[in-house]
C-alpha cells in the first residue's frame, strides 16, 4: 500500500522567511513523488516532480529515500506561494494512480 | 481547445437522485481518474482507468458508477447521491508516459440536499 502523509494542515509565515512544507511516505519500491499546488478556488497545478529535479517558482524538493521524505522548501516566501500545497505518490515504471496527502495550506504574511 | 473540461462547474441535486458529472480530454490520454476533495481528507481517488473500458476502483468507490467508451470521456455517476458525496470533484488525466504527472480538470462542486 501507498501512503502520504503532510503532518501540518496550515503554515503561516512571514514574507521573505523561509518555507518548508514536509511530505513523508510509504511504499514499497521506488516510488515518483510530486508536488501539486492549488490557488484558492482553481484546479490542482503540477508544481514539480522529483524525476526532474526542477526548480519552479523558486520551490525545490530532494527526494530523501532513508527518511522516506519529499519536502518542500522555498528560501523567500513569497505572499503569492499563499495556496494549498499536495503531496503526491505514484508507483514507479509505469504510470499508475496517484495517491495524495491531506494537503498543507501555505498562509504567507506581511 | 485542447486541455481537460469537466460539467457542470457546480450541481444541486436531491438525496437519491442520480447524478453523472462529465469530463471530457482532448489530448487522447491513456490514463483518467476521479478524485473528490473534501476538508481534512485532502484528494481521494474514486476511480481511474487505464484506457477505453478498462476501469478500476479507487479507495472511495462505494456508490459511484464510471464508464470509458471513449478514451476522451470519463463520466462519473453517483448512482443514488447522499449527503456524503457533498464534495468537489475533480477529474485528471495523463499519457503515462515521460511527461509524468497528471492535469486535472476545473473540478464540479456538488451539492447534495
Amino acid at each position: 500500500a501507498q501512503r502520504v502523509t503532510q503532518p501540518e494542515k496550515l503554515l503561516s509565515v512571514f514574507k521573505g522567511a523561509p518555507v518548508e512544507l514536509k511530505c513523508n511516505y510509504s511504499y514499497s519500491g521506488s516510488p515518483e513523488l510530486f508536488w501539486y499546488v492549488q490557488y484558492s478556488r482553481q484546479r490542482l497545478q503540477l508544481l514539480l516532480r522529483h524525476i526532474s529535479r526542477e526548480s519552479i517558482k523558486g520551490f525545490t524538493a530532494d527526494l530523501n529515500k532513508g527518511e522516506t521524505s519529499f519536502h518542500l522548501k522555498k528560501p523567500f516566501a513569497q505572499e503569492e506561494d499563499s495556496a494549498m500545497y499536495y503531496c503526491a505518490l505514484s508507483g514507479s515504471g509505469t504510470a499508475s494512480k496517484l495517491t495524495f496527502g491531506t494537503g498543507t495550506r501555505l498562509q504567507v504574511t506581511l | 481547445d485542447a486541455g481537460i473540461t469537466q460539467s457542470p462547474r457546480y450541481k444541486i441535486t436531491e438525496t437519491g437522485r442520480q447524478v453523472t458529472l462529465m469530463c471530457h480530454q482532448t489530448w487522447s490520454h491513456s490514463y483518467m481518474f476521479w478524485y473528490r476533495q473534501d476538508l481534512g481528507h485532502g484528494l481521494r481517488l474514486i476511480y481511474y482507468s487505464a484506457a477505453a473500458d478498462i476501469t478500476d476502483k479507487g479507495e472511495v468507490s462505494d456508490g459511484y458508477v464510471v464508464s470509458r467508451s471513449k478514451t476522451e470521456n470519463f463520466p462519473l455517476t453517483l448512482e443514488s447521491a447522499t449527503r456524503s458525496q457533498t464534495s468537489v470533484y475533480f477529474c485528471a488525466c495523463g499519457d503515462g508516459g515521460v511527461n509524468y504527472g497528471y492535469t486535472f480538470g476545473s473540478g464540479t462542486r456538488l451539492t447534495v440536499v
